[in-house]
């Protein structure tokens, strides 16, 4: 069965500074990749997504992820957080011939203005 | 404005007694999801459905049950048996197939007393 590690469980930041969330996956076959996030109070909506191409993909916000399929990794980055990015951020993967998504364990950022 | 509607936002509960929350999407999506999400435990699949009158369990089906009787509907019932029912609740659809992304509704926090 599939399965989503994210490393950093709970990050603290100051605004403008820069942000790397890990995400690994074990399906060693085709993948699509998925970053979601959920702000305070909010629905859960899509940052980002890979299914295929560029291994570099740019999302809302100013977020960017990167897809290294030789480190089964699919890590988000931003250059300068800022406080509004403050929200819970999730790895997803769909595997295998299956578009369920599984979901990593999450990751609470804070940003402090 | 197309979506997923769960209602109600927040949901009380005695314990002992079986509760249904509801879905409804007008996205005109086939495959529909119930996740639960726990703090530090991301997000776990209860139920999922594929098409209209057929629902598979997911890792943590125990306790809860659904219906799809209608391809807008998505019901699901947290029984008497689920022994650690509070939590947040999470309903999303997609189109099938590959190459597809979630959408998730607003979620539904139950708490049993």
């Amino acid at each position: 069965a599939q399965s989503v590690s994210q490393h950093n469980h709970h990050v603290i930041l100051s605004e403008a500074a820069s942000l790397e969330l890990g995400c690994n996956y074990s399906y060693g076959g085709t993948v699509n990749l998925f970053w979601y996030v959920q702000y305070p109070g909010q629905h859960l909506q899509l940052l980002l997504k890979y299914f295929s191409g560029d291994p570099l993909v740019k999302g809302i916000k100013g977020f960017e992820a990167e897809f290294i399929k030789s480190k089964f990794s699919f890590n988000l980055r931003k250059p300068s957080v800022q406080w509004s990015d403050t929200a819970e951020y999730f790895c997803a993967v769909t595997s295998g011939g299956s578009y369920i998504p599984t979901f990593g364990r999450g990751t609470s950022l804070i940003v402090h203005p | 404005d197309g979506g997923i509607t769960q209602s109600p936002k927040y949901l009380f509960r005695k314990e002992g007694q079986n509760v249904t929350l509801s879905c409804e999407q007008n996205l005109n999506h086939d495959a529909m999801y119930w996740y639960r999400q726990d703090p530090g435990q991301g997000l776990r699949l209860i139920y999922y459905s594929q098409i209209v009158n057929d629902f598979q369990k997911g890792d943590i089906a125990e306790g809860y049950s659904v219906s799809r009787e209608k391809k807008e509907s998505f019901p699901l019932t947290v029984t008497s048996a689920q022994k650690n029912p509070t939590a947040f609740y999470l309903c999303a659809s997609s189109p099938s197939g590959m190459n597809t992304e979630a959408f998730f509704g607003q979620g539904t926090r139950l708490t049993v007393v």
